[in-house]
């Protein structure tokens, strides 16, 4: 079995001010994808960043980026410059190859950015 | 691309009585998964589509529910006799190509509430 476990369920930080949410997982196969997805109030959860376990590279996008740790099974999601607009739930999903073909998500975080 | 369109937005109804929800998928998308969401938690994997044919079923997916996607477009999500338990955010994600590592796109969700 598969899970995912986000240990923050709330933070809030002032504009313009970076920001870590924190995921750890487990798994026990090799081949996985990692998954930071947005869920903003009352609107459509959006994919923010994908990590393949196989690339020791972090992924980034834009602003967003990752602190992929893989013996320690942490996958972290670092905000910078954070914006009104990155106010949201935010969750962790872990897709494993050998698994059945599914996300498992963990609980979320919910981030208010401060004005 | 016009994204994923679920609908109703919202079902009010009686226990016991059956509920359809529906959703479109972006046209070129092969894959479509159904979730289910309640309040504090993520989305929980419920089934998901190839095409036209259902491969996987969780087993949260007891046997008062079924889906179907005919003809590999739209896909119907069925609740019978549905049970207090029942009530939470059903969500549709579409997807491109094999594996549910590919992004996935998500629709606002069906918010299911049983009186």
């Amino acid at each position: 079995a598969q899970t995912v476990t986000q240990s923050q369920p709330e933070m809030s930080v002032q504009e313009a001010e970076t920001v870590t949410l924190s995921c750890t997982y487990d798994t026990s196969e090799n081949n996985y994808y990692l998954f930071w997805y947005k869920q903003p109030p009352s609107r459509q959860m959006i994919l923010v960043i994908r990590q393949e376990a196989y690339k020791q590279q972090n992924a980034t996008e834009n602003r967003f980026s990752v602190n992929f740790q893989k013996a320690a099974k942490s996958f972290s999601l670092k905000i910078s410059d954070s914006q009104l607009g990155d106010t949201a739930m935010y969750f962790c999903a872990l897709y494993s190859y050998f698994g059945n073909e599914k996300l498992t998500f963990g609980t979320g975080t919910r981030l208010t950015i401060i004005p | 691309d016009t994204g994923v369109s679920q609908n109703p937005r919202h079902k009010i109804t009686k226990r016991g009585q059956n509920v359809t929800f529906r959703c479109d998928p972006i046209s070129e998308h092969n894959r479509l998964y159904w979730y289910r969401q309640t309040l504090g938690q993520g989305p929980e994997f419920l089934t998901y589509f190839q095409n036209e044919a259902q491969l996987e079923k969780s087993r949260l997916l007891s046997d008062r529910f079924s889906a179907e996607r005919p003809k590999g477009s739209f896909s119907t999500l069925e609740i019978q006799r549905t049970e207090q338990g029942d009530s939470a955010m059903y969500l549709c994600a579409s997807s491109y190509g094999q594996g549910a590592y590919q992004p996935q796109h998500f629709g606002d969700g069906t918010r299911l509430s049983i009186l």
